[in-house]
């Protein structure tokens, strides 16, 4: 069956340094991979779209990486914020269905 | 852009009694939204599709005649727990397809049934 494993549970980061979220599958080919920020008693958010022939996308202080040869996606913040704190979900797409992982909990520390 | 409201954003009922949430898209038009379901640091798991003018495409679990869906404008879904119980006790999120792959999400409804 399909699975998505986002690997830390939960990642403490110093502020100022660059945190990096890992998302692995199987038994899946998604077209698209998206990240989303989800803060507690909140719906997600959008954060940036990867698509499968992409290898790289970058947005502000945000960068996505893709490899479809490990079935895996890589997430990091650059120049980390106390207001980064959050958890992170990633996401697979295809066939206009989205499955999610089950997210990692990222606290900045000032 | 590409905002959706829900509403109410927190209900209490009693069980036995049916709750409607509402999930609307406010600057574009939605022909499809999704409904999903959260339990505590759990991920979300889509419940179902819901197509404007259709019938919507419940998941695999999920019981239809519990849940009822109505997609009846190109910016309004509905989502209806009928003769809720304590184990419906859950945050829904409703999201809209904004455009390729772009789904936008509500702030969430907390439902709460004692």
């Amino acid at each position: 069956s399909q699975k998505i494993e986002q690997n830390s549970e939960a990642l403490n980061i110093q502020e100022g340094k660059t945190a990096t979220l890992t998302c692995n599958y199987t038994n899946y080919s998604p077209a698209y991979l998206q990240w989303y920020r989800q803060d507690p008693g909140r719906g997600p958010v959008f954060l940036l779209l990867i698509r499968e022939n992409e290898k790289e996308k970058r947005k502000e202080r945000l960068k996505v990486t893709f490899d479809t040869t490990l079935k895996q996606s890589l997430f990091h913040i650059t120049a980390s914020q106390p207001a980064d704190s959050a958890t992170y979900l990633c996401a697979l797409v295809r066939a206009s269905k989205i499955i999610f992982g089950s997210g990692t909990r990222l606290s900045i520390r000032p | 852009g590409a905002v959706v409201s829900q509403h109410p954003s927190r209900v209490i009922c009693k069980s036995g009694t049916s709750v409607k949430i509402e999930c609307r898209s406010l600057d574009f038009q939605a022909t499809t939204m999704f409904w999903y379901r959260q339990f505590p640091k759990q991920s979300l798991m889509l419940m179902a599709t819901s197509n404007e003018g259709s019938k919507a495409t419940y998941e695999q679990g999920v019981e239809k005649d519990k849940f009822l869906i109505n997609h009846a404008s190109l910016t309004l879904s509905t989502l209806t727990v009928t003769s809720a119980h304590p184990e419906d006790s859950s945050f829904y999120i409703c999201s809209a397809r904004f455009r390729d792959y772009e789904q936008y999400f509500g702030p969430g409804t907390r439902l709460t049934v004692t």
